[in-house]
């Protein structure tokens, strides 16, 4: 089946650092890819996607690739802000009949220190 | 224009009740999707509406059940409820589905059993 997996966190960071989280994904086809974010007490929120091999997403300074010969979509920003401390989701949507499923990691916690 | 709307924010039930969550999508979204989040399992796939059908479902047992209707708001009904049911209850909605569909999350309910 398909499946998502992030790097383990929590990760733990110093303003203005720059910041990669991991993201590998398993899928038959070609899924779309996408990253989430959920602040406390919130739901979620799409961060960027890609639908297909090598389109970059990006959106607030995040940044992802979508590497089909690595089945990754890693997220990257230069400079991180206190405001970006939350949980991050990386997703698959595998498209066909997987009517409105999305197959997502298994988050990773930032915290951002001034 | 207003965002996916979920009631209530917080429930507490006890053991062998059953419960209805609510969702009320964002205007003109067909699609509805419903996820359980839990500490240890993370997000899950429960089931997916689209004009009152549900086309997808994913690993829960019977004692969960969706609906939606005419004006694609949804609900979701856990009867029986077990300890292990206590999770945060996100619904999402999007236009369609398919490779370059936006899903847009609630806030979600959050549910106790006790």
């Amino acid at each position: 089946g398909n499946s998502v997996t992030q790097m383990e966190g929590p990760v733990t960071l110093s303003e203005e650092a720059f910041l990669t989280i991991n993201c590998t994904y398993t899928a038959t086809g070609y899924p779309s890819l996408f990253w989430y974010v959920q602040y406390p007490g919130e739901g979620l929120q799409l961060l960027l996607k890609a639908t297909k091999a090598d389109d970059k997403g990006s959106n607030k300074g995040f940044e992802a690739t979508y590497r089909k010969e690595t089945t990754s979509f890693h997220l990257e920003k230069g400079s991180v802000q206190v405001s970006d401390s939350a949980v991050y989701f990386c997703a698959l949507d595998a498209g066909g009949t997987s009517y409105g499923k999305l197959t997502f990691g298994q988050g990773t916690i930032l915290t951002v220190h001034p | 224009k207003a965002g996916v709307t979920q009631t209530p924010r917080y429930l507490i039930k006890t053991r062998g009740q059953q419960v209805t969550l609510s969702c009320s999508p964002i205007s003109g979204h067909r699609s509805v999707s419903w996820y359980q989040q839990t500490p240890g399992q993370g997000l899950q796939f429960l089931f997916e509406y689209f004009s009152e059908t549900q086309r997808n479902k994913g690993n829960f047992p019977g004692r969960f059940s969706g609906r939606q209707f005419s004006n694609s708001r949804s609900e979701m009904n856990v009867s029986t409820l077990e300890l292990g049911d206590s999770a945060l209850y996100l619904c999402a909605s999007s236009l369609t589905t398919g490779r370059n569909t936006e899903a847009f999350f609630g806030q979600g309910t959050r549910l106790t059993v006790v």
